[in-house]
């Protein structure tokens, strides 16, 4: 059965400590691994697609890593409006085009 | 302008009623979705649509249904409605395939 696992469920950073975020994934072979923000009352919003093991993609802070089990989201001295959950999420083979997501990681950044 | 757009934004209603929530994007994408988000703000795919197939997730009650006017719409008709569909329903589209999916502001529904 396809899993996607995120870890930890919550973090609180003071601002500029930098972090990473893990995303463990059990797919029937992975078309894609997603990682999305959702800020509260609102839709996740798209960051990054990886496709292959070793790719790497960075917007700003944020750059994000995937090897064949896991993906990690760094953080790079993050400010409070990083502040969101973060969601990581698997485009198997066999979804017919639909995410399988994970339960998220709630981020918190401090002054 | 806004490219996933839903309505209502809030919806609450009484046990056993029938209603629906509206979902339209100007991306000119040609697969919509449905996700249902829970109390624990888990995302769970409930339908993905485009002009060839409708793919429904074998979990979902029959008494949801997605219709979809044409390309640009996909709304979703619930019967029956039961305590348990309390959640927060978000459409998305994409232009298919691999694609990043772009999501709507969510519905949330409250179930009386």
């Amino acid at each position: 059965e396809d899993q996607v696992t995120q870890s930890p469920e919550a973090l609180r950073l003071q601002e500029g400590e930098s972090s990473s975020l893990n995303c463990s994934y059990t797919v029937s072979g992975l078309r894609g691994l997603f990682w999305y923000r959702q800020d509260p009352g609102k839709g996740p919003e798209f960051l990054f697609t990886l496709y292959s093991a070793g790719e790497e993609k960075e917007k700003e802070r944020l750059k994000a890593t995937l090897t064949k089990k896991e993906s990690f989201l760094h953080i790079t001295a993050p400010k409070p409006e990083d502040s969101a959950t973060y969601l990581c999420a698997v485009h198997p083979s066999n979804s017919g085009y639909a995410l399988n997501f994970g339960k998220g990681t709630s981020l918190l950044v401090t002054p | 302008d806004t490219a996933v757009s839903q309505t209502p934004k809030y919806l609450v209603t009484q046990m056993g009623n029938d209603k629906s929530i509206k979902c339209e994007q100007n991306l000119g994408h040609d697969t919509m979705y449905w996700y249902k988000q829970d109390s624990k703000k888990f995302l769970k795919i409930m339908f993905s649509y485009n002009n060839k197939e409708l793919i429904i997730n074998e979990t979902v009650p029959n008494r949801f249904s997605p219709k979809s006017p044409d390309k640009a719409h996909l709304n979703l008709h619930i019967n029956s409605l039961e305590l348990g569909d309390s959640a927060v329903y978000f459409c998305a589209s994409n232009s298919g395939g691999d694609n990043e999916q772009f999501f709507g502001p969510g519905t949330r529904l409250t179930v009386l």
